[in-house]
Protein backbone atom coordinates (compact mmCIF):
# COMPACT_ATOMS: atom_id res chain seq x y z
CA UNK A 1 0.00 0.00 0.00
CA UNK A 2 1.27 3.74 -0.89
CA UNK A 3 1.57 5.41 2.62
CA UNK A 4 0.64 9.30 2.93
CA UNK A 5 1.79 11.38 5.40
CA UNK A 6 0.95 14.95 6.48
CA UNK A 7 2.78 17.55 8.21
CA UNK A 8 2.09 19.60 10.52
CA UNK A 9 -0.80 16.89 12.18
CA UNK A 10 -2.49 20.85 13.38
CA UNK A 11 -2.36 24.23 13.34
CA UNK A 12 -3.20 27.52 14.89
CA UNK A 13 -3.77 30.37 12.35
CA UNK A 14 -5.34 33.62 12.01
CA UNK A 15 -7.99 35.16 9.62
CA UNK A 16 -6.11 36.47 6.64
CA UNK A 17 -2.56 33.82 7.56
CA UNK A 18 -1.10 31.98 4.36
CA UNK A 19 -1.52 28.36 5.29
CA UNK A 20 0.46 25.48 3.78
CA UNK A 21 -0.19 21.58 4.32
CA UNK A 22 2.11 19.17 2.66
CA UNK A 23 1.67 15.71 2.17
CA UNK A 24 4.40 12.96 1.25
CA UNK A 25 3.71 9.64 -0.36
CA UNK A 26 5.65 6.78 0.61
CA UNK A 27 6.29 6.74 -3.57
CA UNK A 28 5.61 8.25 -6.83
CA UNK A 29 1.89 8.74 -7.12
CA UNK A 30 2.73 11.73 -10.71
CA UNK A 31 -0.15 13.95 -9.73
CA UNK A 32 -2.66 10.96 -8.42
CA UNK A 33 -3.05 13.18 -5.61
CA UNK A 34 -6.53 14.72 -4.17
CA UNK A 35 -7.31 16.89 -1.50
CA UNK A 36 -10.65 17.16 0.72
CA UNK A 37 -11.64 19.50 3.44
CA UNK A 38 -13.99 17.94 6.36
CA UNK A 39 -15.76 19.87 9.12
CA UNK A 40 -16.54 18.42 12.24
CA UNK A 41 -19.65 16.27 11.88
CA UNK A 42 -19.56 16.82 7.88
CA UNK A 43 -18.66 14.61 5.12
CA UNK A 44 -15.52 15.26 3.37
CA UNK A 45 -15.91 17.95 0.50
CA UNK A 46 -13.10 17.25 -2.52
CA UNK A 47 -11.01 20.99 -3.21
CA UNK A 48 -8.34 19.87 -5.32
CA UNK A 49 -7.70 16.66 -8.27
CA UNK A 50 -5.02 15.69 -10.09
CA UNK A 51 -3.12 17.98 -7.87
CA UNK A 52 -3.14 21.34 -9.17
CA UNK A 53 -7.24 21.48 -10.09
CA UNK A 54 -9.60 23.63 -8.54
CA UNK A 55 -12.87 21.77 -8.23
CA UNK A 56 -15.95 23.89 -9.36
CA UNK A 57 -17.36 25.98 -7.26
CA UNK A 58 -14.28 26.20 -4.43
CA UNK A 59 -12.93 29.46 -4.06
CA UNK A 60 -9.44 30.71 -5.84
CA UNK A 61 -7.38 30.78 -2.38
CA UNK A 62 -7.22 27.43 -2.48
CA UNK A 63 -4.54 25.93 -4.43
CA UNK A 64 -2.31 22.71 -4.88
CA UNK A 65 1.23 21.76 -6.20
CA UNK A 66 3.33 19.12 -6.26
CA UNK A 67 4.11 15.78 -8.29
CA UNK A 68 5.94 12.71 -7.24
CA UNK A 69 6.43 12.49 -4.11
CA UNK A 70 5.63 15.84 -2.54
CA UNK A 71 2.47 18.04 -2.77
CA UNK A 72 0.90 20.81 -1.23
CA UNK A 73 -2.28 22.62 -0.49
CA UNK A 74 -2.03 26.33 0.31
CA UNK A 75 -4.98 28.83 1.49
CA UNK A 76 -3.54 31.84 0.21
CA UNK A 77 -5.65 33.78 2.75
CA UNK A 78 -7.44 32.01 5.28
CA UNK A 79 -10.91 32.55 6.14
CA UNK A 80 -13.34 31.92 9.05
CA UNK A 81 -14.92 29.39 7.29
CA UNK A 82 -11.66 27.76 6.17
CA UNK A 83 -11.36 25.96 9.93
CA UNK A 84 -11.36 22.63 9.46
CA UNK A 85 -9.81 19.28 8.65
CA UNK A 86 -7.82 19.04 5.87
CA UNK A 87 -7.30 14.76 4.02
CA UNK A 88 -4.70 14.14 0.91
CA UNK A 89 -5.94 10.97 -1.12
CA UNK A 90 -3.87 9.15 -3.36
CA UNK A 91 -5.65 7.53 -6.61
CA UNK A 92 -2.12 6.01 -8.28
CA UNK A 93 -3.24 2.97 -6.93
CA UNK A 94 -5.67 0.41 -5.05
CA UNK A 95 -6.00 0.52 -2.09
CA UNK A 96 -6.75 4.14 -2.96
CA UNK A 97 -5.18 5.81 1.21
CA UNK A 98 -5.50 9.06 2.82
CA UNK A 99 -2.72 11.09 4.57
CA UNK A 100 -3.77 11.19 8.41
CA UNK A 101 -5.24 14.65 7.98
CA UNK A 102 -3.97 18.43 9.57
CA UNK A 103 -6.69 19.96 11.94
CA UNK A 104 -6.35 23.82 11.37
CA UNK A 105 -7.83 25.43 14.49
CA UNK A 106 -7.75 29.44 15.17
CA UNK A 107 -5.08 31.03 17.09
CA UNK B 1 -28.35 17.67 -8.51
CA UNK B 2 -27.26 14.48 -7.39
CA UNK B 3 -27.37 13.08 -3.68
CA UNK B 4 -26.80 10.34 -1.92
CA UNK B 5 -28.18 8.96 1.45
CA UNK B 6 -26.77 6.19 3.84
CA UNK B 7 -29.24 3.47 5.46
CA UNK B 8 -28.63 0.76 7.99
CA UNK B 9 -28.66 -0.24 11.43
CA UNK B 10 -26.48 1.78 13.97
CA UNK B 11 -25.80 -1.08 15.64
CA UNK B 12 -24.54 -4.38 14.69
CA UNK B 13 -22.94 -7.12 17.26
CA UNK B 14 -19.96 -8.95 17.26
CA UNK B 15 -19.68 -11.59 14.49
CA UNK B 16 -22.34 -10.21 12.89
CA UNK B 17 -23.07 -8.64 9.51
CA UNK B 18 -23.34 -4.70 8.84
CA UNK B 19 -24.95 -4.00 5.79
CA UNK B 20 -25.99 -0.39 4.80
CA UNK B 21 -27.56 1.22 1.58
CA UNK B 22 -26.71 4.09 -0.08
CA UNK B 23 -29.61 5.42 -1.98
CA UNK B 24 -28.66 7.80 -5.03
CA UNK B 25 -30.97 10.41 -6.09
CA UNK B 26 -31.05 13.09 -8.78
CA UNK B 27 -28.97 11.15 -11.12
CA UNK B 28 -28.18 7.51 -12.46
CA UNK B 29 -26.25 4.89 -11.38
CA UNK B 30 -24.79 4.28 -15.10
CA UNK B 31 -20.95 5.19 -16.14
CA UNK B 32 -19.90 5.99 -12.70
CA UNK B 33 -18.01 3.78 -10.10
CA UNK B 34 -19.31 4.25 -6.21
CA UNK B 35 -17.65 3.70 -3.24
CA UNK B 36 -17.47 3.20 0.11
CA UNK B 37 -15.43 4.42 2.60
CA UNK B 38 -15.37 4.89 6.62
CA UNK B 39 -13.80 6.61 9.65
CA UNK B 40 -13.52 5.68 12.97
CA UNK B 41 -14.36 7.89 15.60
CA UNK B 42 -11.35 10.00 15.87
CA UNK B 43 -9.06 8.56 12.78
CA UNK B 44 -8.30 8.85 9.42
CA UNK B 45 -10.61 8.03 6.55
CA UNK B 46 -9.86 4.57 4.78
CA UNK B 47 -11.20 3.39 1.25
CA UNK B 48 -13.15 0.02 1.57
CA UNK B 49 -13.66 -0.48 -1.79
CA UNK B 50 -15.57 0.68 -5.09
CA UNK B 51 -17.99 -0.87 -7.98
CA UNK B 52 -18.58 0.41 -11.30
CA UNK B 53 -21.72 0.73 -13.19
CA UNK B 54 -21.15 -2.39 -15.18
CA UNK B 55 -20.72 -4.46 -11.37
CA UNK B 56 -16.78 -4.75 -11.56
CA UNK B 57 -15.58 -4.15 -8.23
CA UNK B 58 -12.43 -3.03 -6.32
CA UNK B 59 -12.05 -4.15 -2.47
CA UNK B 60 -9.55 -2.72 0.07
CA UNK B 61 -7.20 -6.12 1.03
CA UNK B 62 -7.09 -5.42 3.98
CA UNK B 63 -11.13 -6.36 4.18
CA UNK B 64 -11.75 -8.21 1.20
CA UNK B 65 -12.25 -11.35 2.58
CA UNK B 66 -15.29 -9.72 4.80
CA UNK B 67 -16.79 -7.30 2.17
CA UNK B 68 -18.74 -7.08 -0.60
CA UNK B 69 -20.07 -4.18 -2.26
CA UNK B 70 -23.66 -4.36 -5.22
CA UNK B 71 -25.58 -2.92 -7.21
CA UNK B 72 -29.13 -2.34 -7.66
CA UNK B 73 -30.23 -0.40 -10.42
CA UNK B 74 -33.26 -0.78 -10.04
CA UNK B 75 -33.61 1.03 -7.21
CA UNK B 76 -30.72 3.39 -8.29
CA UNK B 77 -29.05 2.03 -4.59
CA UNK B 78 -25.83 0.37 -4.09
CA UNK B 79 -24.93 -1.45 -1.09
CA UNK B 80 -22.23 -2.61 1.39
CA UNK B 81 -21.76 -5.82 3.73
CA UNK B 82 -19.20 -6.40 6.06
CA UNK B 83 -19.06 -9.74 7.53
CA UNK B 84 -18.02 -10.95 10.94
CA UNK B 85 -17.67 -7.72 12.57
CA UNK B 86 -15.50 -6.77 15.78
CA UNK B 87 -14.90 -3.81 17.28
CA UNK B 88 -12.45 -2.33 15.16
CA UNK B 89 -15.35 -1.91 12.48
CA UNK B 90 -16.75 0.77 14.69
CA UNK B 91 -17.01 3.85 12.47
CA UNK B 92 -18.83 6.67 10.49
CA UNK B 93 -19.71 5.13 6.93
CA UNK B 94 -19.62 7.34 3.84
CA UNK B 95 -21.24 6.20 0.61
CA UNK B 96 -19.66 8.34 -2.73
CA UNK B 97 -19.36 8.73 -6.31
CA UNK B 98 -16.36 8.13 -7.70
CA UNK B 99 -16.18 10.68 -10.40
CA UNK B 100 -13.58 9.90 -13.53
CA UNK B 101 -11.56 13.27 -15.21
CA UNK B 102 -9.98 13.64 -18.27
CA UNK B 103 -6.85 15.57 -17.52
CA UNK B 104 -4.47 16.17 -19.60
CA UNK B 105 -4.84 12.66 -21.48
CA UNK B 106 -5.31 11.26 -18.34
CA UNK B 107 -7.67 9.98 -16.33
CA UNK B 108 -7.76 10.77 -12.38
CA UNK B 109 -10.55 9.75 -10.03
CA UNK B 110 -11.80 11.29 -7.07
CA UNK B 111 -14.82 11.66 -5.03
CA UNK B 112 -16.99 14.49 -5.87
CA UNK B 113 -20.38 13.73 -4.32
CA UNK B 114 -20.58 12.18 -0.97
CA UNK B 115 -23.84 11.14 1.69
CA UNK B 116 -23.73 12.43 4.98
CA UNK B 117 -22.51 9.34 6.47
CA UNK B 118 -24.09 7.11 8.98
CA UNK B 119 -22.60 5.82 12.76
CA UNK B 120 -22.05 2.57 12.96
CA UNK B 121 -21.25 0.68 16.10
CA UNK B 122 -20.17 -2.75 17.04
CA UNK B 123 -21.22 -4.34 20.18
CA UNK B 124 -22.72 -6.54 21.96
Amino acid sequence: DIQMTQSPSSLSASVGDRVTITCRASQSITTYLNWYQQKPGKAPKVLIYAASNLQSGVPSRFSGSGSGTDFTLTISSLQSEDFATYHCQQSYSTPWTFGQGTKVEIK
Amino acid sequence: QVQLQESGPGLVKPSETLSLTCTVSGGSLSSYYWIWIRQPPGKGLEWIGHIYSSGGTNYNPSLKSRVTISLDMSKNQFSLELTSVTAADTAVYYCGRNLQQLVNSYYYFYMDVWGKGTTVTVSS
